[in-house]
């Protein structure tokens, strides 16, 4: 039933380690979306994909890596962990529409993972 | 660039209180408005939205109008609940902007019901 899932929930890993968090909705839509939230809950993109196609990489360091295997999933790996990626990472999903797949389409949101770099 | 300012805070109010949270914004073209709501522990949940001049987005008692005029879209509810406690943000989307692939979110503001 859940619409969009990731996994972990939770990760805890150390410093300069490589990790990957999954993402899969169950939706049909076209587009989907990672987003980062530190810990004053401030939210900002770092990359959306449309039909398996990098659309944004909002100046995200190249140690983030997408990969979007099919339209259903968009994974996220990161190399050489570091202590300010320290965050909450959302997954989010939406349908592409006319006038862009957000103008008309909610973005629906995963539960997130919580990324805590030692 | 596109930006969205909603007010600082935490805001704790008690049960059936008027609310309001303000939001203004600066965009390029001509963007779709929302606002989103997080509950403790979840992801986020769009709660109304509004995508032209004049339009007024509701939900659970919640509303906002689109201004065009001062650029706003300030949430208002007028009896908040306990269960209405969380984290509520503004965002834009705008498509002539070239942004209409992702939101672009205010900082959040925590609201706190008490019985």
């Amino acid at each position: 039933d859940t619409a969009v899932s990731q996994t972990p929930k939770y990760l805890v890993t150390q410093m300069g380690n490589d990790k990957s968090i999954k993402c899969e909705q169950n939706l049909g839509h076209d587009t989907m979306y990672w987003y980062k939230q530190d810990s004053k809950k401030f939210l900002k993109i770092m990359f959306s994909y449309n039909n398996k196609e990098l659309i944004i990489n909002e100046t995200v360091p190249n140690r983030f890596s997408p990969k979007s295997p099919d339209k259903a999933h968009l994974n996220l790996h990161i190399n050489s962990l570091e202590l300010g990626d320290s965050a909450v990472y959302f997954c989010a999903s939406s349908q592409e529409g006319q006038g862009g797949p957000i103008s008309n389409y909610e973005q629906y949101f995963g539960p997130g993972t919580r990324l805590t770099v030692t | 660039g596109d930006s969205v300012t909603q007010m600082e805070g935490p805001v704790t109010l008690s049960e059936e209180a008027f609310l309001t949270i303000n939001c203004t914004y600066t965009a390029t073209g001509y963007p779709s408005l929302f606002w989103y709501v997080q509950y403790p522990g979840e992801g986020l949940q769009l709660l109304l939205k509004a995508t032209k001049a004049d339009d007024k987005g509701s939900n659970k008692g919640f509303e906002a109008t689109y201004r065009k005029e001062t650029t706003s879209f300030h949430l208002e509810k007028g009896s908040v609940q306990v269960s209405d406690s969380a984290v509520y943000f503004c965002a834009l989307s705008d498509p002539l902007g070239g942004s209409n692939y992702k939101l672009t979110f205010g900082k959040g503001t925590l609201l706190t019901v008490n019985p």
